[in-house]
């Protein structure tokens, strides 16, 4: 079965470090485009970081700087390492995988998301 | 603010048609990047639900419909049930001189009356 499962999620102090893994099964996550996407409570979708096949990585702007992503292959997982944690970071992060052939950013496949709540 | 525009919320009968609109600009959709769309049932994660501005996953009913012209995008829901109350977005890709990103619009609440 395809899916991803993420994990790390939790309660982090502001200025705080956490990392949220999402581990794949049924494909491989470095023959895609993988990306975390986050939601606030009670608003809509944010998309954070993206990861291609070849290895380049982009951000948004609101974590450009905090945050990285990457992967390990022989796990076939992708992680987020969040860094200098802010209060408006709060949300479900969900993993996402670019997967239609002839198209490009559809997330085919989501994980089941991560809550992650930056609070003191 | 979103770079994507759509409704806050739209309400139907049951077996009803309604249309969610995606507005954009001329840096995303009128500068020709595919708009996807995706239904977020309460409590779970989002699911793709129209690919290609108006392609549909394996599974997803055929009362589900997408379209496109210039800079914005729709979907229609034909036959409304009541399974289909969820959050819908639309996205799409944003390419300007301030940068490249995967944008979403802000959501749309359908409601079953």
């Amino acid at each position: 079965e395809v899916q991803l499962v993420e994990t790390g999620g939790g309660l982090i102090q502001p200025g705080g470090s956490l990392r949220l893994s999402c581990a794949a099964s049924g494909f491989t996550v470095s023959s895609n485009y993988m990306s975390w996407v986050r939601q606030a409570p009670g608003k809509g979708l944010e998309w954070v970081s993206v990861i291609y096949s070849g290895g380049s990585t982009y951000y948004a702007d609101s974590v450009k700087g905090r945050f990285t992503i990457s992967r390990d292959n022989s796990k076939n997982t992708l992680y987020l390492q969040m860094n200098s944690l802010r209060a408006e970071d709060t949300a479900v992060y969900y993993c996402a995988r670019d997967g239609i052939t002839g198209t490009t950013w559809a997330f085919d496949i989501w994980g089941q998301g991560t809550m992650v709540t930056v609070s003191s | 603010q979103s770079v994507l525009t759509q409704p806050p919320s739209v309400s139907g009968a049951p077996g009803q048609r309604v249309t969610i609109s995606c507005t954009g600009s001329s840096s995303n959709i009128g500068a020709g990047y595919d708009v996807h769309w995706y239904q977020q049932l309460p409590g779970t994660a989002p699911k793709l639900l129209i690919y290609g501005n108006s392609n549909r996953p394996s599974g997803v009913p055929d009362r589900f419909s997408g379209s496109k012209s210039g800079t914005s995008a729709s979907l229609a829901i034909t036959g409304l049930q009541a399974e289909d109350e969820a959050d819908y977005y639309c996205q799409s890709y944003d390419s300007s001189l301030s940068g490249s990103r995967v944008v979403f619009g802000g959501g749309t609440k359908l409601t079953v009356l």
